[in-house]
């Protein structure tokens, strides 16, 4: 079965710095893959997902960037960060209908800017 | 753009007891419904996936229903143990994945 491992799991960055989350996946092949955020004390907010390699759609215009370099790898990237990107970012995947359309979910990342 | 409204949002009931989470949506087109659960801090795990020609799925303790038409679905958990205290969160899918707000079950010893 699929593993889905985030790194870092806690994060604590200055406004203004680049940020940098990874997203890796073992035990399948060409999954969709999606980045969510989910801030304190509300539902969760779809960022980015990719249907396949180079290939990144954005749901929400904002400062961050996603890039999947390879099938199993997504990353969450950010030039500078701001106050408003603290939150708890979870990386989740789903097969497709193949697979039931099932989503699966990686542990979080809490990310914390000052 | 689908809504996902989930009722009530926070729940404390008695050790043993039964009881039912409900979630509604807007848009009926949707693959499946799935329903999660999240631990403070952690992230999210599935509990049941019922797909769209399905009325219902059952896991051990837990039995969710859907009625597609209406844009219901209910998550039943049968004799609540302290180790349920979680969030619950139901996500029906069309072609995107919409999450509801969940909802915070506190069972007491």
């Amino acid at each position: 079965s699929q593993t889905i491992h985030q790194w870092p799991a806690t994060l604590v960055q200055p406004v203004g710095s680049p940020l940098s989350l990874e997203c890796t996946v073992e035990g399948t092949s060409n999954p969709n893959l999606y980045w969510y955020r989910q801030a304190a004390g509300r539902g969760l907010q779809l960022l980015f997902y990719s249907v396949g390699i180079g290939q990144i759609s954005s749901e929400v215009p904002q400062n961050l960037s996603a890039s999947r370099p390879q099938d199993r790898q997504f990353i969450l990237s950010s030039k500078k960060l701001l106050l408003s990107d603290s939150g708890f970012y979870l990386c989740a995947l789903n097969l497709g209908t193949s697979g039931s359309n099932e989503q699966f979910f990686g542990p979080g990342t809490r990310l914390t800017v000052l | 753009k689908q809504e996902v409204t989930q009722i009530p949002a926070a729940l404390s009931v008695p050790e043993g007891e039964n009881l039912v989470l409900n979630c509604s949506f807007t848009d009926s087109a949707i693959y499946n419904l799935q329903w999660f659960r999240q631990d403070p801090g952690k992230g999210l795990t599935s509990l049941l996936l019922i797909q769209s020609s399905q009325r219902e799925q059952t896991s051990g303790r837990l039995n969710a229903s859907l009625d597609k038409s209406s844009g219901r679905s209910t998550l039943y958990i049968a004799a609540s143990q302290p180790g349920d205290s979680a969030t619950y969160l139901c996500a029906p899918t069309g072609n995107q994945f919409y999450f509801g707000t969940g909802t915070s079950l506190t069972v007491i010893p």
